[in-house]
């Protein structure tokens, strides 16, 4: 079936270095990326998403690119902060036949300050 | 995303017994999504509505089922409850169907003792 596997599983960087999170997904007819953020005991939220028709999108420190020949999309995170300390989450979502979202299994991320 | 409400926040429940998990969408959203999420894990998809009719069903038995009602609120049921079934259940509302933007509830927070 479908799968997304997500790497790290955690990643520990200094305040103010970049962050990196790599997904690789199954399904070669997926075509949306969403990225959610989850800090503990609260909701997923969105924080940059990307659909097929774009290689890279950019919002302030947050970018992802995604490469559908190889099947996977990165999360880079520039000058990070303490905040930015969190469970992060990628996803991919198929348009056709099945409607759902595959998740992966998640990259705790620790900003030391 | 501040618009998904899910009730209740918290349950207790036993073996064997039976739960009722409410979740209203964002206003002019018409697909509402489950999510189980186990702790440490990632949210794991369930089922997906749009237009009161199933769109899409994840890897669960048929324990688990859902209906969404013609103001888009959704319900979802587990019967025979299991200790395994403990985790936290998000609902996420979308304006249609799976490749558009989800916004996640708070989530019902499920303890079976």
């Amino acid at each position: 079936g479908e799968n997304v596997e997500q790497h790290p599983s955690t990643l520990s960087v200094q305040e103010g270095d970049s962050a990196v999170i790599k997904c690789t997904y199954s399904d070669s007819a997926s075509n949306y990326f969403p990225w959610y953020k989850q800090e503990l005991g609260k909701r997923p939220q969105l924080i940059i998403d990307i659909r097929s028709n774009v290689g890279e999108k950019k919002d302030q420190r947050i970018a992802v690119t995604l490469n559908k020949t190889a099947k996977h999309f990165s999360l880079h995170i520039t000058e990070t902060q303490p905040e930015d300390s969190a469970v992060y989450f990628c996803a991919a979502s198929t348009p056709s036949g099945t409607y759902k979202y595959i998740f992966g299994t998640g990259t705790r991320l620790k900003v030391l300050a | 995303d501040a618009g998904v409400t899910q009730s209740p926040t918290h349950l207790i429940k036993t073996r064997g017994q039976h739960v009722t998990l409410r979740c209203s969408p964002i206003s002019g959203h018409k697909s509402v999504s489950w999510y189980q999420q186990v702790l440490g894990q990632g949210p794991q998809f369930i089922f997906q509505y749009y237009e009161k009719e199933e769109r899409g069903r994840g890897n669960f038995p048929d324990r688990f089922s859902a209906r969404q009602f013609p103001n888009y609120s959704s319900e979802l049921n587990v019967n025979a409850l299991l200790l395994g079934d403990s985790a936290l259940y998000l609902c996420a509302s979308s304006l249609a169907t799976s490749t558009d933007t989800q916004y996640f509830g708070p989530g019902t927070r499920l303890t079976v003792l």
